[in-house]
């Protein structure tokens, strides 16, 4: 059974360009969340999706925007990078109901030159 | 100040050593994460608890609510133990994860 996967592993893009990273969940599960880690900080949340809908959202500009697909896979994209965009981005995913436990995926490292 | 504070921020010990990382809230939780990532960033769940005590072989994890305060204890600690060690409250009011900064272990032979 595989678990919560992450595309691609690493990233470099230049300021200004726009990025979309790929996760998807273990299976049976249908709810994703991300979040961005910057170098030596905890995970921030960014967004939250279930039955394809954004259900919750942190404190990111709308330059975060994300989508969920039918088979519960889901996509993060970010316009007009900036340099401070640069971080490792985690995607978990957890069944349904709240209190369910989250799985992670091993992450997209994104540079931003 | 952090809604979800750990200490210690680092931590060394030798091969063998009992180990104590402590995670203290201030939110209310409807459950606590403690999480481990190694370099590189992958990021594997240990345990969720929401009272009491949870045990995985070597490593114990407990929490009191009324103090909102949990801890992580390795038990015979071992090199491959090395990694940043994650606190995680989930929010009861907006079932959003709180993080803590971590904190990186070192365990030398």
């Amino acid at each position: 059974d595989a678990g919560v996967t992450q595309s691609p592993t690493h990233l470099i893009k230049t300021r200004g360009q726009q990025v979309t990273l790929r996760c998807s969940p273990k299976s049976g599960h249908d709810t994703v969340s991300w979040y961005q880690q910057a170098l030596g900080q905890g995970p921030q949340f960014i967004f939250q999706y279930y039955e394809e809908e954004e259900r919750q959202r942190g404190n990111f500009p709308d330059r975060f925007s994300g989508h969920q697909f039918p088979n519960y896979s889901s996509e993060l994209n970010v316009n007009a990078l900036l340099l401070g965009d640069s971080a490792l981005y985690l995607c978990a995913s957890s069944s349904g109901t709240r209190d369910n436990e989250q799985f992670f995926g091993p992450g997209t490292r994104l540079t931003v030159l | 100040k952090n809604e979800v504070e750990q200490s210690p921020q680092n931590l060394t010990a030798q091969e063998g050593e009992f180990i104590t990382i402590n995670c203290s809230y201030s939110v209310g939780i409807s459950a606590l994460h403690w999480l481990q990532q190694h370099p590189g960033g992958g990021i594997v769940s240990l345990f969720m608890l929401s009272s009491g005590k949870k045990k995985h072989g070597r490593l114990i994890a407990t929490i009191n609510i009324q103090e909102k305060h949990s801890s992580l204890h390795i038990t015979a600690s071992h090199p491959r133990d090395s990694a940043v060690y994650i606190c995680a409250a989930l929010s009861y009011n907006t079932d959003k994860l709180i993080f803590g900064t971590g904190t990186r272990l070192q365990v030398f032979p």
